[in-house]
C-alpha cells in the first residue's frame, strides 16, 4: 500500500493561467474523490469517480474546472483561467468499493497559489 | 443538506489532561461518522469511524460514540500527549458517499 500520491505538492501561477493536478490513488481502489480546502476550513467535496465514470459534481465545480479519470486509475483536475479565489489546497482521496462506512484515504494535497 | 458543526478552537491542554472535542451533525438518513486528524505538515488520516447508532469507534486511545438521539459524535481521550497536537476534523458520509467535514479543531498539548 503506497498511499494516495498527488503531484505537484505546490503550484504557483499567475491569474488567468491554466493548471493541472494529478492524483494516483491506492491501486485497486475504484473510487476517487477531489476536495478543496481553504485555510482554517474543512475540506469541501468537488467531484468523484467510480472507475472512469464521473458520478457527481458539486456546485463548487464551476465551468472552469474539469476532472478526468480516463482509464479508471489516475485522475487529473484542471482549472482554466485561474482566479485569486482558486487559491487553496486540492486534496485527492480514494476508497475501495461502495459499502457504507468505507474510509477514504487522502493524499498530501496540492497547494495552489494564484499571484 | 448534510452539515457538521464542530467545537471551535483552538484548544490548549496540558499533557495528561482529558480531551473532549464536540461534534454534531445534520443529515438525512443514516450517515457514517468519522474523525480525521491532520498532523503538522502531513495529510489527513483516518482516526476512527462508526457506521451505525450506538457504535463506538476507537483508535490510539481516542474514542467517539455515534449518538443518533443527540446527532452527536464527540471525540474523547482520557490522557493527551504532546504528540496528539494536530487539527481534528469530524466528518459524515451520506448516501452518495462523499464526505462532509466540520471546520476542524486545532489541539495543542503542552508538556
Amino acid at each position: 500500500d503506497t498511499g494516495v500520491s498527488q503531484d505537484p505538492r505546490h503550484k504557483i501561477t499567475k491569474r488567468g493561467q491554466n493548471v493541472t493536478f494529478r492524483c494516483d490513488p491506492i491501486s485497486e481502489h475504484n473510487r476517487l474523490y477531489w476536495y478543496r480546502q481553504t485555510l482554517g476550513q474543512g475540506p469541501e467535496f468537488l467531484t468523484y469517480f467510480q472507475n472512469e465514470a464521473q458520478l457527481e459534481k458539486s456546485r463548487l465545480l464551476s465551468d472552469r474546472f474539469s476532472a478526468e479519470r480516463p482509464k479508471g486509475s489516475f485522475s487529473t483536475l484542471e482549472i482554466q483561467r485561474t482566479e485569486q479565489g482558486d487559491s487553496a489546497m486540492y486534496l485527492c482521496a480514494s476508497s475501495l468499493g461502495d459499502r457504507e462506512g468505507q474510509p477514504q484515504h487522502f493524499g498530501d494535497g496540492t497547494r495552489l497559489s494564484i499571484l | 443538506g448534510n452539515s457538521v458543526t464542530q467545537m471551535e478552537g483552538p484548544v490548549t491542554l496540558s499533557e495528561e489532561a482529558f480531551l473532549t472535542i464536540n461534534c454534531t451533525y445534520t443529515a438525512t438518513g443514516y450517515p457514517s461518522l468519522f474523525w480525521y486528524v491532520q498532523y503538522p505538515g502531513e495529510g489527513l488520516q483516518l482516526l476512527l469511524k462508526a457506521t451505525k447508532a450506538d457504535d463506538k469507534g476507537s483508535n490510539k486511545g481516542f474514542e467517539a460514540t455515534y449518538r443518533k438521539e443527540t446527532t452527536s459524535f464527540h471525540l474523547e481521550k482520557g490522557s493527551v500527549q504532546v504528540s496528539d497536537s494536530a487539527v481534528y476534523f469530524c466528518a459524515l458520509s451520506g448516501s452518495a458517499r462523499q464526505l462532509t467535514f466540520g471546520s476542524g479543531t486545532q489541539l495543542t498539548v503542552l508538556p
